[in-house]
């Protein structure tokens, strides 16, 4: 149980264009998702908290009209990066929240965007 | 502001020796803990988390770690590394928004491990 996915694995876009990414909990209903950004060989970094059905919490220095995150279900939230550009190359991870009251959060497998 | 600090970047071990990875965390509050493991190019996934109550927590894969509030650790122990064990693992602390912890990493440490 509580396996989350993403979609896709990998993708490369061309500067100046807009990219989504799917983040899906596939066996449970996620009210909270979270966004992260990782460099390679370094740690994760929180960009955003998303609640179904209300806007996202954005991270302090994170750009909310670049990283455009919607939570229309309790099973689908994406990230649109918007504008592309080289320096937004990165590997994007996403973590979904169940129902306990703990705050265990199950990733998904990351998405590897580059930006050419 | 809550903060993870894991002091060894990478460590190296040897195959069938004992391994123990450093945690150290600042909270105000009584902390919820996790420990995640991250292959290369992979998401992350949890081996263990501390909640409350006994503070000798057990994971799977053959993990464990143990919560101590007075040295504000959780580290990380296996009695015998596999081959199979080497990756980047990371430690986090939490602080409940409700149903879901928001989550403050520390900065990884890469596990090697020699045949």
């Amino acid at each position: 149980g509580a396996v989350v996915s993403q979609h896709p694995s990998w993708v490369i876009c061309k500067s100046g264009t807009s990219v989504k990414i799917e983040c899906r909990s596939l066996d449970f209903q996620a009210t909270t998702m979270f966004w992260y950004r990782q460099f390679p060989k370094q740690s994760l970094m929180l960009m955003a908290t998303s609640n179904e059905g209300s806007k996202a919490t954005y991270e302090q220095g994170v750009e909310k009209d670049k990283f455009l995150i919607n939570h229309a279900s309790l099973t689908l939230s994406t990230l649109t990066v918007t504008s592309a550009h080289p320096e937004d190359s990165s590997f994007y991870i996403c973590s979904a929240g169940g129902t306990s009251v703990f705050g265990e959060q199950y990733f998904g497998p990351g998405t590897r965007l580059t930006v050419t | 502001a809550q903060s993870v600090t894991q002091p060894d970047i990478h460590i190296t071990v040897s195959e069938g020796a004992s391994l123990e990875l450093r945690c150290n965390y600042s909270y105000g509050a009584t902390p919820y803990l996790f420990w995640y493991v991250q292959s290369p190019g992979q998401g992350l996934q949890l081996l263990l988390k501390y909640f409350s109550g006994d503070t000798l927590v057990q994971g799977i894969k053959g993990f464990e770690a143990e919560f101590k509030r007075s040295q504000s650790s959780f580290n990380l122990r296996k009695p015998s590394v596999h081959w199979s064990d080497a990756a980047e693992y990371f430690c986090a602390v939490g602080a409940s928004t409700g149903t879901a912890s928001k989550l403050t990493f520390g900065t990884g440490t890469r596990l090697q491990v020699t045949l």
